[in-house]
């Protein structure tokens, strides 16, 4: 089975901030990604997904952007931060046991003050 | 497009209390339907699923069944524990996809 590292844990940056988050994957090999954000008050919503390197669907439009330079690497970036990317950001991909579910990372939450 | 639309939280209980969590759902297709849960501090663990109407899934004493008809997948418990505390999510992914389209979340509270 596979196993998603998710980091930092936690984060704390200031409005104006860059942000970059990492996901990487060990156990599969070129897995359907995805990046979810849950919002204090809300659930959870799809914000990015990609289905191999280089590759990268927006979900929602935002202040924020996604990358996947290689195969079972994710990542989560900005360029300046907004007080509304507050959130818990979870990283995850297709379980290899069952492919119609998804299976979580440990997720970073980030506060932006 | 898709939605799931779950019961609003929190849901505050006694010890070995009948736990049921509304959740309905739109979609196109013929969804998979799933109930995720998140405890204190941790990510999302998969708690149960239904791939079909009339499945029923269950996991650590919980259950929900697909009921196409209501278009619902209301999630059960008979008897509930401190532990079970937890913030637990109704979701939908269409047939093909992968991409999971989640409820609000509705927290559960269970004392002792």
């Amino acid at each position: 089975s596979q196993t998603i590292h998710q980091w930092p844990a936690t984060l704390v940056q200031p409005v104006g901030s860059p942000l970059s988050l990492e996901c990487t994957v060990e156990g599969t090999s070129n897995p359907n990604l995805y990046w979810y954000r849950q919002a204090a008050g809300r659930g959870l919503q799809l914000l990015f997904y990609s289905v191999g390197i280089g590759q990268i669907s927006s979900e929602v439009p935002q202040n924020l952007s996604a990358s996947r330079p290689q195969d079972r690497q994710f990542i989560l970036s900005s360029k300046k931060l907004l007080l509304s990317d507050s959130g818990f950001y979870l990283c995850a991909c297709p379980d290899t046991d069952s492919y119609n579910e998804q299976f979580f990372g440990p997720g970073t939450r980030l506060t932006v003050l | 497009g898709n939605s799931v639309t779950q019961m609003e939280g929190p849901v505050t209980l006694s010890e070995e209390a009948f736990l049921t969590i509304n959740c309905t759902y739109t979609a196109t297709g013929y969804p998979s339907l799933f109930w995720y849960v998140q405890y204190p501090g941790e990510g999302l663990q998969l708690l149960l699923k239904a791939t079909k109407a009339d499945d029923k899934g269950s996991n650590k004493g919980f259950e929900a069944t697909y009921r196409k008809e209501t278009t619902s997948f209301h999630l059960e418990k008979g008897s509930v524990q401190v532990s079970d505390s937890a913030v637990y999510f109704c979701a939908l992914s269409e047939s093909g996809f992968q991409k999971l389209v989640f409820g609000t979340g509705t927290r559960l509270l269970v004392s002792p």
